[in-house]
């Protein structure tokens, strides 16, 4: 199957700075990359859905403003929790999918576990 | 939406015995199912998926699972499982939105613990 990286793998910050995890397709196009948040022991949840170019489309209850998501190339979105504080400490997992197809699969990456202190 | 509902949180299992992991969806005209695995600390790994065609599908890593419309399950299932199959598994459905674009839903997953 195709390759989804996320950097960092693991981050730990102060609490009100900001962090930028980054998502990468590694041997496709992704016309569309999915970020999620796992909290310990319980499923993933959609944050946010971004297609290449445009802004993303975020889900109820998920502030745009605080988790904000650019998707400025076909193999690159990066996810930035502005302010960040100790209720936002989680794992950020993000997928790609690319082509039209809606049916195609998508491939997740390995996540991004963010400890807020 | 669509969505699924997993009812076992956690399934333990001697290894080399058979194990059967639930789920269910919702009703729907036409369902797309999947079944992922997640390692501690990992990203999620598609294990097998369901689109249309043969109501038996298997997976990788010796799963498969039966789509069953009259019950709305999709269960997962494996013959024989071993220590390395202790993992958290998700069933997931997807749903097709009307403005295009596609996105998943996911159960609230299973932890299968296969024990010595």
């Amino acid at each position: 199957g195709a390759v989804v990286s996320q950097h960092p793998s693991w981050v730990i910050c102060k609490s009100g700075t900001s962090v930028k995890i980054e998502c990468r397709s590694l041997d496709f196009q992704a016309t569309t990359m999915f970020w999620y948040r796992q909290f310990p022991k319980q499923s993933l949840m959609l944050m946010a859905t971004s297609n290449e170019g445009s802004k993303a489309t975020y889900e109820q209850g998920v502030e745009k403003d605080k988790f904000l998501i650019n998707h400025a190339s076909l193999t690159l979105s990066t996810l930035t929790v502005t302010s960040a504080h100790p209720e936002d400490s989680s794992f950020y997992i993000c997928s790609a999918f690319g082509g039209i197809n809606p049916y195609n699969e998508q491939f997740f990456g390995p996540g991004t576990r963010l400890t807020v202190l | 939406a669509q969505s699924v509902t997993q009812l076992d949180s956690q399934v333990p299992v001697f290894e080399e015995a058979p194990v059967e992991l639930r789920c269910n969806y919702s009703s729907s005209v036409s369902v797309y199912l999947f079944w992922y695995v997640q390692y501690p600390n990992q990203g999620l790994q598609l294990l097998l998926k369901y689109l249309s065609g043969s109501t038996l599908v298997k997976g990788i890593n010796g799963f498969e699972a039966e789509f069953n419309k009259s019950q709305t399950s999709f269960h997962l299932r494996k013959p024989s499982v071993h220590i390395s199959d202790t993992a958290e598994y998700f069933c997931a459905v997807l749903n097709i939105l009307t403005g295009g674009g596609n996105k998943l839903t996911f159960g609230t997953g299973t932890q299968l613990k296969v024990e010595l």
